[in-house]
């Protein structure tokens, strides 16, 4: 069945480093990914998506490129914020439309 | 725009009283709608999905229950609470008809506290 692995965090990094979050994705047919986060307490925020191969989705610095070849989305900044701080999904939509199918979560921790 | 409500925002419960979560969606019509429970530090399980008024698919066998009694309304419910139903839950909708394209979009979530 469809399903999505990222990296465990949590992941520590300090203010202006490179992030690299690893998203691969198991799915039947071509589907849509996404990556949300979410801050302490609140709901999912959709961060960026892509809808095809080779999309590149990106959205206040984060940027995620959809490699069917190696099946995965990861996600990139050049350089993080303490803002940044939070727990970011990988999620993808599978093929019947209905369901969405989500990573396990890695909090960034971001130190000034 | 859309938008999606979930309240209460945060309840206290003891063991054994019922339960009732409500989401409503406003901007949209016929939204899939999901409910979706989330445990301290982990992931998102599915708990509940609905494609249509009174379609309701179950994910994962429990005493919670799920009811859409219209269009852009979507209620969880427990008849008795128990320890475990503990959990940060969530509501979420997406758009029908899209060819799959389009996200979901989450409420603010409810934290549920079983004593």
């Amino acid at each position: 069945g469809d399903s999505v692995t990222q990296m465990e965090g949590p992941v520590t990094l300090s203010e202006e480093a490179f992030l690299t979050i690893n998203c691969t994705y198991t799915a039947t047919g071509y589907p849509s990914l996404f990556w949300y986060v979410q801050y302490p307490g609140e709901g999912l925020q959709l961060l960026l998506k892509a809808t095809k191969a080779d999309d590149k989705g990106s959205n206040k610095g984060f940027e995620a490129t959809y490699r069917k070849e190696t099946t995965s989305f990861h996600l990139e900044k050049g350089s993080v914020q303490v803002s940044d701080s939070a727990v970011y999904f990988c999620a993808l939509r599978s093929y019947n439309f209905n369901k969405f199918y989500f990573g396990s979560g890695t909090k960034l921790n971001v130190k000034p | 725009s859309q938008t999606i409500h979930q309240w209460p925002a945060t309840l206290v419960q003891p063991v054994g009283s019922p339960l009732s979560l409500e989401c409503t969606v406003e901007g949209t019509s016929n939204p899939n709608l999901y409910w979706y429970r989330q445990a301290a530090g982990r992931g998102l399980q599915l708990l509940f999905y609905s494609v249509g008024i009174g379609q309701i698919s179950s994910e994962v066998p429990q005493n919670l229950s799920a009811s859409r009694p219209q269009d852009r309304q979507f209620i969880l419910s427990s008849k008795k609470l128990l320890l475990s139903d503990s959990g940060f839950y969530l509501c979420a909708w997406s758009e029908t008809g899209d060819s799959g394209f389009q996200p979901q979009h989450f409420g603010d979530g409810t934290r549920l506290s079983i004593l």
